[in-house]
């Protein structure tokens, strides 16, 4: 069984300020996790995936998260937030497997992102 | 086409009644996705199809959900006898198996 928990469902942050956002996940077998961003009524949009080729990975829109296996963490971060990052994000873990594509993702509960200017 | 297309964009149902939510994957993607996100909650897996093979419905609720995708391409979700803990978007996703799923914007379901 696989699990993902976002702590705090709400997170502010002042513009330029350090964006944090943090995942734990729970799985009995070795892990993909994806963190995915969601604006207003539109789709999910993948930020980045570790698929265990390198602990810390890199996405969009500067963002990167690291792989903490000894922590079972896959915190997001930003360096500076912009106003644009204003959304709801979710964190999610999939099976590790050779086509991940074809893996269902197990979502946490999400997390609503505010920037203050 | 460009992206995932559902549709309709926003259904609403009485108690009782059936719906059917259609998906459009892109063009060539093997694999489908169906996630049910009700409000304030993380998407939830019902259902996955590789080409026109369900290969998972572990998530559907309960035998009132149904989904087919008769020819490997689109898919359709059948909700029979809507309740209102129903009420959800109801995503789907594509990929080409190998890579990232793409999802669509969903259809966001309200049953009175």
């Amino acid at each position: 069984a696989q699990s993902v928990t976002q702590l705090g469902s709400h997170v502010s942050v002042s513009e330029g300020a350090l964006v944090l956002l943090r995942c734990n996940y729970s799985s009995s077998v070795p892990p993909y996790l994806f963190w995915y961003v969601q604006y207003p009524n539109q789709g999910l949009q993948l930020l980045l995936k570790y698929t265990s080729a390198a602990t810390l990975v890199k996405g969009i829109n500067d963002f990167e998260a690291e792989f903490k296996k000894s922590e079972t963490s896959f915190h997001l971060t930003k360096p500076s937030a912009h106003m644009s990052d204003a959304a709801e994000y979710f964190c999610a873990v999939s099976r590790m497997g050779a086509n991940f594509g074809n893996e269902k993702l197990t979502f946490g509960t999400g997390t609503r992102l505010t920037i203050i200017p | 086409g460009a992206g995932v297309s559902q549709s309709p964009r926003y259904k609403v149902a009485k108690r009782g009644q059936d719906v059917a939510l259609r998906c459009d994957p892109i063009s060539g993607h093997v694999s489908l996705f169906w996630y049910q996100q009700a409000l304030g909650q993380g998407p939830e897996f019902l259902t996955y199809f590789q080409n026109e093979a369900q290969l998972d419905k572990s998530g559907l609720p309960s035998d009132r959900f149904f989904a087919e995708r008769p020819e490997g391409s689109v898919s359709t979700l059948k909700i029979q006898r809507t309740q209102q803990e129903d009420s959800a978007v109801y995503l789907c996703a594509s990929s080409l198996g190998t890579s990232k799923a793409f999802f669509g914007q969903g259809t966001r379901l309200t049953v009175v």
